[in-house]
């Protein structure tokens, strides 16, 4: 079947506009987070959905950033009023009921902010 | 907190040669343990992983043994090849939970 999808696969954008990417899971999949990984670094967990609801938000690094599940399997992360250290791959995982750890990666959405 | 530490790449290596990337972790309780691959141009994947002291995950001739008594779990290979050129990453996440910790990634080039 398919994989994680999301989109868009690059997005440039000016310093102070808003941003939303968009995560497809894969179907079936209960869990989905949101990471963000910098240049030379590993992911950075940023949030956790557990069907609708986000179990833990504790990854974001402020109220600019924002992320939604509203039906259980399509999610969207937001992010207002962009800064330049914004700049990095957001990734999007998902992971069937039971398996913890075990996360199915997006190839992730490159957002440079200019 | 919790952490993940990766020796720092790169590794550079000749085909069939031996490779060892070193992971050590700080956490509380057992963690289970994992090791991800990032192919050029591809999504991170699931190489292996342990959920317990001792069990030795293995996958591709790739293999990783948790230990607990030096909080290690080094990835091996016997006998590297071009197509294992990736970024290895090395994670944890906690039985139960559901926050995945990596490491910072070591990336791997092997020469033909």
């Amino acid at each position: 079947g398919a994989g994680v999808s999301q989109t868009p696969s690059n997005k440039v954008t000016e310093k102070g506009k808003y941003v939303e990417l968009r995560c497809d899971p894969i179907s079936g999949h209960t869990a989905l987070y949101w990471y963000r990984q910098s240049l030379g670094q590993g992911p950075e967990f940023l949030i956790y959905f557990q069907g609708t609801g986000a179990a833990d938000d504790s990854g974001l690094p402020n109220d600019r950033f924002f992320a939604v599940r509203p039906e259980g399997s399509v999610s969207t992360l937001k992010i207002q009023r962009t800064e330049r250290g914004d700049s990095a791959v957001y990734l999007c995982a998902s992971s069937p009921l039971g398996r913890t750890g075990e996360l199915f990666f997006g190839e992730g959405s490159r957002l440079t902010v200019l | 907190g919790d952490s993940v530490t990766q020796m720092e790449g790169p590794v550079t290596l000749s085909e069939e040669a031996f490779l060892t990337i070193n992971c050590t972790y700080t956490a509380t309780g057992y963690p289970s343990l994992f090791w991800y691959v990032q192919y050029p141009g591809e999504g991170l994947q699931l190489l292996l992983k342990a959920t317990k002291a001792d069990d030795k995950g293995s996958n591709k001739g790739f293999e990783a043994t948790y230990r607990k008594e030096t909080t290690s779990f080094h990835l091996e290979k016997g006998s590297v090849q071009v197509s294992d050129s990736a970024v290895y990453f090395c994670a944890l996440t906690h039985t139960g939970g559901f926050k995945t910790i990596f490491g910072a990634g070591t990336r791997l080039f092997v020469k033909a």
